[in-house]
């Protein structure tokens, strides 16, 4: 079965570096979303990405957050100057349409020192 | 508004046993509830969902109750399995611009069966 995958499991980063998350969505889909987890906290939406631009945005997603999808198979979260607040597990998103399911990937774990 | 409303946060459950697990959430623009099943280290899989003009529906051991006038559906394991111990989480989906659905997610509940 196709499946999000997501590089890499775990980055560490210090405090104040960039860092671009990876993700190889579903490959016939069209819909893309990035989504965080605080450690045993709920999972929170950043943002939804259609037709090469991003549909929505959370509060959370500010100026040092950006998405891209820079070819046909890459999906990417950039964070221009981490915080430790930053730390979380992010999770990819794809679905085929609007209306069909969000399937994950397994995620990022970003630690940040 | 915005937001999904889950319990219990923890459930044990012992095999053979019927976990129930319940959300509410208050915004009728939601059109869409799916729950997750999330084991450690990986991320949320879609275990099944229901529209808002469906009262119940069920796939394999997993049901899903909806109530729309009440706000709130649950979900039904039967005859539950070791195998089922994992932290599951019930979402609510909203339309978006050109189409994209939101999730908000409820709170997780981790459910444990014993043997």
């Amino acid at each position: 079965e196709p499946e999000v995958t997501q590089t890499p499991s775990h980055q560490v980063t210090q405090m104040g570096q960039e860092v671009i998350l990876r993700c190889v969505p579903i490959s016939n889909h069209l819909y893309f979303y990035w989504y965080r987890q605080i450690l045993g906290q709920k999972v929170e939406f950043l943002v939804s990405f259609y037709n090469n631009e991003i549909s929505e945005k959370s509060e959370i997603f500010d100026d040092q957050f950006s998405v891209e999808r820079p070819d046909g198979s890459n999906f990417t979260l950039k964070i221009r100057s981490t915080k430790l607040e930053d730390s979380a597990m992010y999770f990819c998103a794809s679905s085929l349409t609007a209306n069909q399911p969000q399937h994950f990937g397994d995620g990022t774990r970003l630690s940040i020192l | 508004q915005q937001q999904v409303k889950q319990s219990p946060q923890s459930l044990i459950v012992q095999k053979g046993g019927i976990p129930i697990i319940n959300c509410a959430y208050e915004n009728t623009a939601f059109d869409y509830f799916p729950w997750y099943q999330q084991f450690p280290g990986k991320g949320p899989a879609l275990l099944i969902a229901i529209r808002p003009d469906v009262s119940e529906k069920k796939e394999g051991r997993f049901t899903i109750s909806f109530n729309k006038s009440a706000k709130q559906f649950s979900l039904h394991i039967m005859d539950s399995q070791p195998g089922d111990s994992a932290t599951y989480f019930c979402a609510a989906s909203i339309s978006l611009i050109q189409g994209a659905q939101k999730l908000v997610f409820g709170q997780g509940t981790r459910l444990t069966i014993n043997p």
